[in-house]
């Protein structure tokens, strides 16, 4: 499962309050991504990381932030901005690209839901 | 912009057929192609990876294959069982680090 902890596995946010899902990776690996899945639907990608303190916004950034102070943990919070969190959130990882043989692994993911 | 279509949306099929899942993609740059599943709740497992330099890959009933004149891949499941019931999702880890599914392909096997 290429070392990816997600928590919790479920997480309530109240209405204006932020909320952080945890990622952690134990195998070292460059790469760290965050989806989001809604029922029914493809993954969209939120935000990925390929280095420490750095990190690119993908297709649907907006109410969302992330950090990645050290490689093994890739955190996303959720703030009041974004106004439908509910959803499933996957984290994954891959190692160095260019090795070509890299397999991307995920989380076994958190399901936020709003009270 | 890269895109990823699967086609069929979903699929139904009675326990024992072999079946097809294809997936075409518009980067020409292709590193890898992973095809995974994934389970209702759950996260993605990896079933198989296609290097570059591959035309397929093999493991037990299932056999990937890559064809990237065409810009397509295909997952062939032999003799399906209830047990792959399941959604069918492929990547193709191309030129960017943007990385990018399909909407994937929900089969389920009728025992």
């Amino acid at each position: 499962d290429g070392g990816i902890t997600q928590s919790p596995k479920y997480l309530f946010r109240k209405e204006g309050q932020n909320v952080t899902l945890s990622c952690e990776q134990n195998l070292n690996h460059d790469a760290m991504y965050w989806y989001r899945q809604d029922p029914g639907q493809g993954l969209r990608l939120i935000y990925y990381s390929q280095i420490v303190n750095d990190f690119q916004k993908g297709d649907i950034a907006e109410g969302y932030s992330v950090s990645r102070e050290k490689k093994e943990s890739f955190p996303l919070t959720v703030t009041s901005a974004q106004k439908n969190p509910t959803a499933f959130y996957l984290c994954a990882n891959r190692g160095y690209r260019q090795a070509n043989n890299e397999k991307l692994f995920f989380g076994s993911g958190t399901q936020l839901s709003v009270l | 912009k890269q895109e990823v279509t699967q086609i069929p949306a979903a699929l139904s099929v009675p326990e024992g057929e072999n079946l097809v899942l294809n997936c075409s993609f518009t980067d020409s740059a292709i590193y890898n192609l992973q095809w995974f599943r994934q389970d209702p709740g759950k996260g993605l497992t990896s079933l198989l990876l296609i290097q570059s330099s591959q035309r397929e890959q093999t493991s037990g009933r299932l056999n990937a294959s890559l064809d990237k004149s065409s810009g397509r891949s295909t997952l062939y499941i032999a003799a399906s069982q209830p047990g792959d019931s399941a959604t069918y999702l492929c990547l193709n880890q191309g030129g960017s680090e943007k990385l990018v599914f399909g909407k994937g392909t929900k089969l389920t096997v009728n025992p």
